[in-house]
């Protein structure tokens, strides 16, 4: 199956600070890219949906400013976690698509503010 | 009203049991489904779509009911290594919305 690889699988960085995580397509390409968060014994939720080359769609009460994201090419998407705070603190997945319902996972970063 | 929802579980059952998770939607739109396996501070897999039609791999069977806006998964013979959340995934026009999952224990 595709591969997508996430970067860094674990962080761990002082309140204040921004963290920024890569979700690179390896082996196909993703013209969509999603951001999920999940927190402990939750499920996924929805972040953003970005399409390559233009904006990201954030899902209602997610902050754009605080949680930027960027997809310059079709195999890599990054979100940046400005000002980090330790309500921030959580499991941060991206998924690929190549434009079938189908969504490969990358492995996952877990984020830990301090 | 939750988009998707699911059994809340947890479940646990012995070693060769046959165990079936349901799951409801609620948006009639909805377009395709699955059903995905989390391991604890894993990322989801896929385990399979479901169709309308029903389908089957291996221990696993899922069926989609449209009509009802219900989706199951049947697991036969259960293997320890089927311990893990089990999540109800459906998708509206590329947007993926994901249940709560259900949490399965097969205990020897």
């Amino acid at each position: 199956g595709a591969v997508v690889s996430q970067h860094p699988s674990r962080v761990i960085c002082k309140s204040g600070t921004s963290v920024k995580i890569e979700c690179r397509s390896l082996d196909f390409q993703a013209t969509t890219m999603f951001w999920y968060r999940q927190f402990p014994k939750q499920s996924l939720m929805l972040m953003a949906t970005s399409n390559e080359g233009s904006k990201a769609t954030y899902e209602q009460g997610v902050e754009k400013d605080k949680f930027l994201i960027n997809h310059a090419s079709l195999t890599l998407s990054t979100l940046t976690v400005t000002s980090a705070h330790p309500e921030d603190s959580s499991f941060y997945i991206c998924s690929a698509s190549s434009g079938d319902y189908e969504q490969y996972f990358g492995p996952g970063t877990r984020l830990t503010v301090t | 009203r939750k988009e998707v929802e699911q059994d809340p579980g947890p479940f646990n059952v012995p070693e060769g049991a046959t165990v079936a998770f349901n799951c409801t939607y609620s948006n009639s739109a909805s377009q395709s489904f699955f059903w995905y396996r989390q391991d604890c501070r894993k990322e989801p897999k896929l385990l399979m779509s479901v169709y309308s039609s029903g389908n089957e791999d291996g221990r696993f069977t899922a069926q989609l009911n449209r009509a009802s806006q219900y989706i199951s998964l049947l697991i036969r013979d259960s293997k320890l290594s089927d311990s893990a959340t089990y999540l109800c995934v459906v998708n509206v026009g590329g947007k993926s919305t994901f249940g709560d999952g259900t949490t399965l224990t097969v205990k020897p």
